[in-house]
């Protein structure tokens, strides 16, 4: 099976801008979640989606949202881009987000806010 | 909500020896513990991951171990090499899928 793919891989952006980043879960995996990885603050929750509806949210600011496609694949946006938005994004699938489900971590989106 | 204390920060060992890293969590309804290990410009990658009903878990020269009384858990490697030099984070969850994970140790293994 093709492990979780994310798009794109690299972004530059500018402060005020927003971003749109892309998740593919493994084939079959329902649940999609999403994580800031920056080396002030590790790794960070954001939110969770399955069946095309966030389940869980994180604690940041409504500038970052996202959304879950009928074939599982997710989104996540971040409008009026500021500075300290610049980290690594990962997005992770597991198969129906139970408790124990194992989350299998795509390879990050590395956004640099400018 | 959870928080999850990782230490050490940085561990350096000699290959052949044990590395240790502890975890501590703060919510004791947490009742999944998963350890991710990523390489440099790499992904997390699950290496292994213990339940709270079980206190023990060995998967070759990795174990976890889990005290939930005290409410920590650790992650022993035996005979280290040194491709596991790596950065390690220490996870943990309760109902739905939001992780918390450790601040991370950054393991060293000197050939």
């Amino acid at each position: 099976k093709a492990g979780v793919t994310q798009t794109p891989r690299y972004l530059i952006k500018t402060r005020g801008q927003q971003v749109t980043l892309s998740c593919s879960p493994i084939s079959g995996h329902r649940s999609v979640s999403w994580y800031q990885q920056t080396p002030g603050q590790g790794l960070q929750f954001l939110f969770e989606y399955f069946s095309e509806t966030q389940r869980n949210k994180g604690n940041f600011p409504g500038r970052f949202s996202g959304r879950q496609f009928s074939n599982s694949r997710s989104e996540m946006n971040v409008s009026t881009l500021e500075l300290g938005d610049s980290a690594l994004y990962l997005c992770a699938s597991s198969l129906e987000g139970g408790v124990t489900d194992t989350q299998y971590f795509g390879p990050g989106t590395r956004l640099t806010v400018l | 909500g959870e928080n999850v204390e990782q230490h050490p920060s940085t561990l350096s060992v000699q290959e052949g020896d044990s590395a240790v890293i502890k975890c501590t969590y703060s919510d004791s309804a947490s009742n999944y513990f998963p350890w991710y290990k990523q390489e440099l410009g790499k992904r997390p990658q699950l290496i292994i991951d213990i339940r709270s009903n079980v206190g023990e878990k060995k998967d070759q020269r990795i174990a976890v171990t889990l005290n939930k009384t005290a409410k920590h858990f650790s992650l022993h490697i035996t005979e280290t090499q040194p491709e596991d030099s790596a950065v390690y984070f220490c996870a943990a969850s309760k109902g739905r899928r939001a992780l918390t994970f450790g601040s991370g140790t950054r393991l060293q293994v000197q050939p």
